[in-house]
């Protein structure tokens, strides 16, 4: 698509549920990262993605977190048996590669409250 | 470990006024230094980036940025802050693999 979209944009749910967040990147983009932004923090790293394969997955907080990209373009990142902790903005953001020197390109962000 | 901070959490100026937002990064290499803005309901979106060469780099919406070598440090500036600039700014450095370390943030809040 012509940017990078993420749903759904505000979820609220109970503590113990499983939320799903879905990413889908800019058409042409090879990488795909995902970033937790906390209230009043700068977005923190949890994982990312060349095409499907998945490199770096340390930011992740816990074994509850998972993504995947099964064919190289959409993203989903799952939070099981979600906690109060894990309310936050989750962003995502596609690029040409992972050059560090490429640019980034973020979505809007989806924005979970666990309650 | 690479890190940015931002020390200012929270800034106000009068429309009109310069603008000056610090960042300070650690890294022991030369890093690769961004800007992005966050406007309310929006994403990140780049404001200008340095990767090596000249030290002041031009970025949109009329921002620079001075990269100093012997402060660590890479602050965004404006001339004449406009009330549409009032935003969230983020510092941030990249990793080799293009994963972006980003500071806390600072908060521009524009008087009329």
């Amino acid at each position: 698509g012509a940017g990078v979209s993420q749903s759904p944009r505000y979820k609220v749910t109970k503590r113990g549920q499983d939320v799903t967040l879905r990413c889908d990147p800019i058409s042409s983009h090879a990488t795909l990262y995902w970033y937790q932004q906390a209230l009043g923090q700068g977005p923190e790293f949890l994982t990312y993605f060349n095409y499907e394969a998945q490199p770096d997955k340390s930011g992740l907080p816990s074994d509850r977190f998972s993504a995947e990209r099964p064919e190289g373009s959409i993203s989903t990142l799952t939070i099981q048996r979600t906690e109060q902790r894990d309310s936050a903005m989750y962003r995502c953001a596609s690029s040409r590669s992972s050059s560090n020197t490429g640019e980034l390109f973020f979505g809007e962000g989806s924005r979970l409250t666990v309650l | 470990a690479q890190s940015v901070t931002q020390p200012d959490i929270h800034i106000t100026v009068s429309e009109g006024a310069s603008l000056e937002l610090r960042c300070n990064y650690s890294y022991g290499a030369t890093p690769y230094l961004f800007w992005y803005v966050q406007s309310p309901g929006q994403g990140l979106q780049l404001l200008l980036k340095y990767f090596s060469g000249d030290t002041l780099v031009q970025g949109i919406k009329g921002f620079e940025a001075e990269f100093k070598r012997s402060q660590s440090s890479f602050n965004l500036r404006k001339p004449s802050v406009h009330w549409s600039d009032a935003a969230e700014y983020f510092c941030a450095s990249s990793s080799n693999t293009g994963k972006l370390i980003f500071g806390q943030g600072t908060t521009l809040q524009v008087k009329p």
